[in-house]
């Protein structure tokens, strides 16, 4: 079963300093990952993927993430946040046989002014 | 806004009752996924639909049934419901399988608010 893995809960960050959000994986074959930012009470927004290529993608509003394969690791960052990259940041991986999404459980991000 | 239309936003009710929650996926995706988003479970796949035809299940309580019609909407169907219930529910649809490309994310609805009091 393909799994992801977000060790943190909570992440606090002051406003202009660089934000890493850490996410692991565990797949059976080529990885296609995912991370999705979620606002109070609003869905999840898709803000990059990892399919293939490039090691570092990047995404939506100045996030990017590095792919690292050896480490099994697709870390999300963002060179500097914003009070606005407040939120709830999902990573996910996808299931091959039927294209579903399994998340992890989530980061809440805090950028402090 | 991502396309994938859900109704209603919230609603209230109360245990041992029956709700359905609809949604509306994107223009042309054919792939129809439900989540729930719990405090205590995060977000959980439950089941998804393609083309009108259930294509995978994951932690769907009995108590809980779906289906997709041939307009493609799909409904959500909770019943007999218990207070830990309360949640919100995720729709969420795809292109895979609609002959366009795409390379597997979701794009979700805004979800609907489920209280059981």
């Amino acid at each position: 079963a393909q799994s992801v893995a977000q060790p943190e809960d909570q992440v606090n960050v002051a406003e202009g300093n660089p934000l890493t959000v850490k996410c692991t994986y565990s797949v059976s074959g080529n990885p296609y990952l995912f991370w999705y930012v979620q606002y109070p009470n609003r869905g999840l927004q898709f803000l990059l993927k990892y399919i293939t290529g490039d090691n570092l993608v990047k995404g939506s509003y100045g996030f990017e993430a590095e792919f690292n394969k050896s480490q099994t690791s697709f870390h999300l960052k963002k060179p500097s946040a914003l009070v606005s990259d407040s939120a709830l940041y999902f990573c996910a991986v996808r299931d091959m046989s039927d294209y579903k999404l399994s998340f992890g459980a989530g980061t809440t991000v805090t950028v402090r002014a | 806004d991502s396309g994938v239309t859900q109704t209603p936003k919230h609603l209230i009710t109360a245990t041992g009752q029956r709700v359905t929650l609809r949604c509306s996926p994107r223009s042309g995706d054919l792939s129809v996924y439900w989540y729930q988003q719990s405090l205590d479970q995060g977000l959980q796949f439950l089941i998804q639909y393609y083309n009108g035809e259930e294509r995978a299940k994951g932690n769907i309580l009995e108590r809980f049934s779906a289906q997709q019609f041939p307009d493609l909407h799909s409904e959500l169907n909770l019943s007999s419901l218990e207070l830990g219930d309360s949640a919100l529910y995720f729709c969420a649809s795809s292109v895979e399988g609609s002959g366009r490309a795409g390379t597997g994310e979701l794009f979700f609805g805004e979800g609907s608010r489920l209280t059981v009091l």
